[in-house]
């Protein structure tokens, strides 16, 4: 199993430019979670997926969309990027909304100049 | 949310126990308590988790006060692969979220 994987790695943007950042699992999980982290900062949660076909907003959505394409995969997409966005982003997937363990992908930083 | 209160930083030599402190106050009834761990240049990890009795595994024990205002940590050997930074987190029954505090750095000298 890989886990929770996340494409790509690393990003350099500039203001005003899209991209989408991939998340996929292999693991049947039904929840799915976008989270950043600014440096020397804890996590945010920006978007979740409770279960395929839904979505909702966690602490942080304004800027980024989200899609939960099918069980294993949830995107997340910044329509105009700004340097406030500079972070590193880690989707997370449980088993269920409830379960007790989140389970990380390596993250991607992304810079905005 | 219930906040949580973790000291910035600790140090602990090699081998040695190492005791992670947090502090809940206002913790609910229906609050678990979860602790992950970020690596340098990683994704969290899961530790432990717990409600309201001692907890162990493979990795930690989670000691949880009588009054559940607080709880511990406790790593019984440290490696300098525990190095890291250790967060505290209180999570509802049926919650699905976490809520990440700036956590504790762990730093371990051999």
């Amino acid at each position: 199993n890989a886990g929770v994987t996340q494409t790509p790695k690393f990003q350099v943007l500039k203001t005003g430019q899209s991209m989408t950042l991939q998340c996929a699992q292999d693991m049947n999980h039904n929840s799915m979670y976008w989270y950043r982290q600014d440096p020397g900062m804890g996590l945010r949660l920006i978007y979740y997926s409770a279960s395929e076909g839904t979505t909702d907003k966690g602490e942080v959505p304004n800027g980024y969309n989200v899609s939960r394409l099918n069980k294993r995969e949830f995107s997340l997409r910044l329509e105009s990027a700004a340097p406030s966005q500079t972070s590193v982003y880690f989707c997370a997937s449980t088993l269920g909304p409830v379960s007790d363990t989140q389970y990380f992908g390596p993250g991607t930083r992304l810079t905005v100049l | 949310d219930a906040k949580t209160t973790q000291p910035n930083s600790m140090e602990s030599n090699e081998e040695e126990p190492v005791h992670l402190p947090c502090n809940h106050s206002t913790i609910s009834g229906t609050d678990y308590i979860h602790w992950y761990r970020q690596l340098p240049s990683q994704g969290p990890e899961y530790v432990i988790h717990g409600l309201t009795s001692n907890v162990n595994n493979r990795m930690a024990s989670l000691a949880i006060a009588e009054d559940r205002k607080s709880s511990t940590l406790i790593l019984h050997r440290a490696t300098l692969r525990d190095a890291a930074v250790y967060y505290c987190i209180l999570r509802r029954e049926y919650g699905n979220k976490l809520v990440f505090g700036a956590g504790t750095i762990l730093r371990v000298k051999s």
